[in-house]
């Protein structure tokens, strides 16, 4: 299996702020890579699928790049409603694996 | 609106068996493979298993194999999951997810059912 893993686990920052969120795969995954936002108590939503496209309803602060094994999200100023929990995710081969989650809290 | 609702979920015991169900609705329901994604208590999204639009093609996660069953009835516009022989580990929300029309991500997620495997 594919494992991905995410950097860092957890990550405090402020309303405003620039944040990244690397994401690296155990072997190469071309662009089949996806990211989801998850928040308490709540199902996970779609922000970015293949790498870099913007789901639909998704504010364009949100990014992602990278190719091969190694991925970004970045969150170009943080919003209140940023603060969640968020997983890659890769869709090149079965079992379609995700991160372990970056919890991205207030600071 | 797209909209997926589970239902099944319940306390069962090791061993046991259990049907969990996913009613779509707000889109062409047979357009769409699908999939079912747990989450256990406190911990990470974990895919268990997905179907083709039409049925025809399954796959399951390692873990699974041989005790999980999926299926769907396009007429009904629902999802199935046989869940058998089931073990404490299999303890989770389990999420009923739409497949992405281009690629294995998924776009559309219901609020989950939750199973707990317990004596």
């Amino acid at each position: 299996d594919i494992q991905m893993t995410q950097s860092p686990s957890s990550l405090s920052a402020s309303v405003g702020d620039r944040v990244s969120i690397t994401c690296r795969a155990s072997q190469s995954i071309s662009s089949y890579l996806n990211w989801y936002q998850q928040k308490p108590g709540k199902a996970p939503k779609l922000l970015i699928y293949s790498t870099s496209s913007l789901q639909s309803g998704v504010p364009s602060r949100f990014s992602g790049s990278g190719s091969g094994t190694d991925f970004i999200l970045t969150i170009g100023s943080l919003q209140s409603e940023d603060f969640a929990t968020y997983y890659c995710q890769q869709s090149f081969i079965t079992p379609y694996t995700f991160g372990q989650g970056t919890k991205l809290e207030i600071k | 609106e797209v909209q997926l609702v589970e239902s099944g979920g319940r306390l069962v015991r090791p061993g046991g068996s259990l049907r969990l169900s996913c009613a779509a609705s707000g889109f062409t329901f047979d357009d769409y493979g699908m999939s079912w994604v747990r989450q256990a208590p406190g911990k990470g999204l974990e895919w268990v298993s997905g179907i083709t639009w039409s049925g025809g093609s399954t796959g399951y996660t390692d873990s699974v194999k041989g005790r999980f069953t999926i299926s769907r009835d396009n007429a009904k516009n629902s999802l199935y999951l046989q869940m058998n022989s089931l073990r404490a580990e299999d303890t989770a929300l389990y999420h009923c997810a739409r497949r992405g029309l281009g690629d294995y991500y998924f776009d559309s997620w219901g609020p989950g059912t939750l199973v707990t495997v317990s004596s």
